[in-house]
């Protein structure tokens, strides 16, 4: 988990708020990535980027907005579309995109509806 | 469009008998295939990879993996299992090209008894 912190580790959203998970990252990556984990169904893909200043939707990007204005930072947004958004979130940084390197992963941040 | 799959969502073993963990995979061209543990509320770690060369790849804690290309395996292996195994592991795969994303299963539990 070094290298990437995410914060908080617990966090509980209220009926039509929306919240923001915080994804910090000191390994000077150009990539970084947010997936979601439910039980059973591994990873999936919410959003990533390559670089700063611009980002991609992945396989389940309805309900989640991020931003990417710094090299280091990619927060992710669950706004009050999500209406399932009990889940672990993670965030991954990669060096280069165009090499094999490995994919590093944060310690997660869990998500919990009240 | 790449998949993968791990057929067993439980794996249980004794402590120092061999273990495998089955993966296969879909991807267009070759591959880079990856393996990675998760311990209870925690990120992801990578155990190892393969990229070319050597059908057997080595990686941390003593595993190891074969990638069969005829098969699209990648199986994961050990030849005497800890108590300390025990943990959901995940295979992923990804295209070789510069911006591809991986694609992860959805785990196996492996469970070894003492």
């Amino acid at each position: 988990d070094g290298g990437i912190t995410q914060s908080p580790k617990y966090l509980f959203r209220k009926e039509g708020q929306n919240v923001t998970l915080s994804c910090e990252q000191n390994l000077n990556h150009d990539a970084m990535y947010w997936y979601r984990q439910d039980p059973g169904q591994g990873l999936r893909l919410i959003y990533y980027s390559q670089i700063v200043n611009d980002f991609q939707k992945g396989d389940i990007a309805e309900g989640y907005s991020v931003s990417r204005e710094k090299k280091e930072s990619f927060p992710l947004t669950v706004t009050s579309a999500q209406k399932n958004p009990t889940a672990f979130y993670l965030c991954a940084s990669r060096d280069d995109p165009g090499t094999e390197n490995i994919q590093y992963f944060g310690a997660g941040t869990r998500l919990s509806v009240l | 469009a790449q998949s993968v799959a791990q057929p067993e969502d439980q794996v249980k073993v004794a402590e120092g008998n061999p273990l495998t963990v089955k993966c296969t995979y879909s991807v267009s061209g070759n591959p880079y295939l990856f393996w990675y543990v998760q311990y209870p509320n925690r990120g992801l770690q990578f155990l190892l990879k393969y990229i070319t060369g050597d059908n057997l790849v080595k990686g941390s804690y003593g595993f190891e993996a074969e990638f069969n290309k005829s098969q699209t395996s990648f199986h994961l292996k050990k030849p005497s299992a800890l108590v300390s195994d025990s943990a959901l592991y995940f295979c992923a795969v990804r295209e070789r090209h510069r911006y591809s994303t991986l694609t992860f299963g959805k785990g196996t539990m492996l469970l070894v008894s003492p």
